[in-house]
């Protein structure tokens, strides 16, 4: 089975802060994914990843930067933490982007800025 | 990705089976159907996904109609495990890179 973890499940800090959420796969994946999820607006893409040291916008990127400097590992960095990014962040995995293709969710981390 | 209409919520018995509908009267012929499940204070999972035969798998079945403008999620014997939200999601071959969540349907599991 497809493994997707999240270093953190929840997760408190203080407006200003730098924040870093790890997201790790072990299936070889060439593709990674976060996604916010937010009460009423469903999961929106922040970035997605198709390959090492690659990355692309997804719909809301501004607040938000990534880093993958390994297959199986995927970075999302509140460069400065703001109250309106208090959410539920979501990392996926897929082996490819066609639209047959399975995503794999991990747990989540529920983050809440000060 | 065009759009789908989901129930907000149904409801069901232990061991019964559950049908969850989704129309997707928009749908054009290279979308997908995909259907993905999220448990309370889980990330969504994976249920079933089909194009236009119906699909079994170990956990559900999808039918689909024969105009492909709906479709049926099964669950043969409902669990309280299987108490989750349903999500119906259309993926073409545009923006296949992300998934478009709705709101879903709300599946609560009577004892």
């Amino acid at each position: 089975d497809v493994k997707v973890t999240q270093s953190s499940r929840y997760l408190v800090k203080r407006t200003g802060e730098k924040v870093f959420l790890e997201c790790v796969q072990d299936m070889d994946h060439e593709n990674m994914f976060w996604y916010r999820q937010d009460p009423g607006l469903g999961l929106r893409l922040i970035y997605f990843s198709y390959d090492v040291k690659m990355k692309e916008k997804g719909d809301i990127p501004e607040g938000y930067s990534v880093s993958r400097e390994k297959k199986e590992r995927f970075s999302l960095i509140l460069e400065s933490a703001s109250t309106n990014q208090t959410s539920m962040y979501l990392c996926a995995s897929s082996l490819g982007v066609r639209s047959q293709e399975t995503q794999y969710f991990g747990p989540g981390t529920r983050l809440l800025v000060l | 990705d065009a759009k789908t209409t989901q129930p907000n919520s149904m409801e069901s018995n232990e061991e019964e089976p559950v049908h969850l509908p989704c129309n997707h009267s928009t749908i054009s012929g290279t979308d997908y159907i995909h259907w993905y499940r999220q448990l309370p204070s889980q990330g969504p999972e994976y249920v079933i996904h089909g194009l236009t035969s119906n699909v079994n798998n170990r956990m559900a079945s999808l039918a689909i109609a024969e105009d492909r403008k709906s479709s049926t999620l099964i669950l043969h014997r409902a669990t309280l495990r299987d108490a989750a939200v349903y999500y119906c999601i259309l993926r073409g071959i545009q923006g296949a890179q992300k998934l478009v969540f709705g709101q879903g349907t709300r599946l609560t599991i009577n004892p």
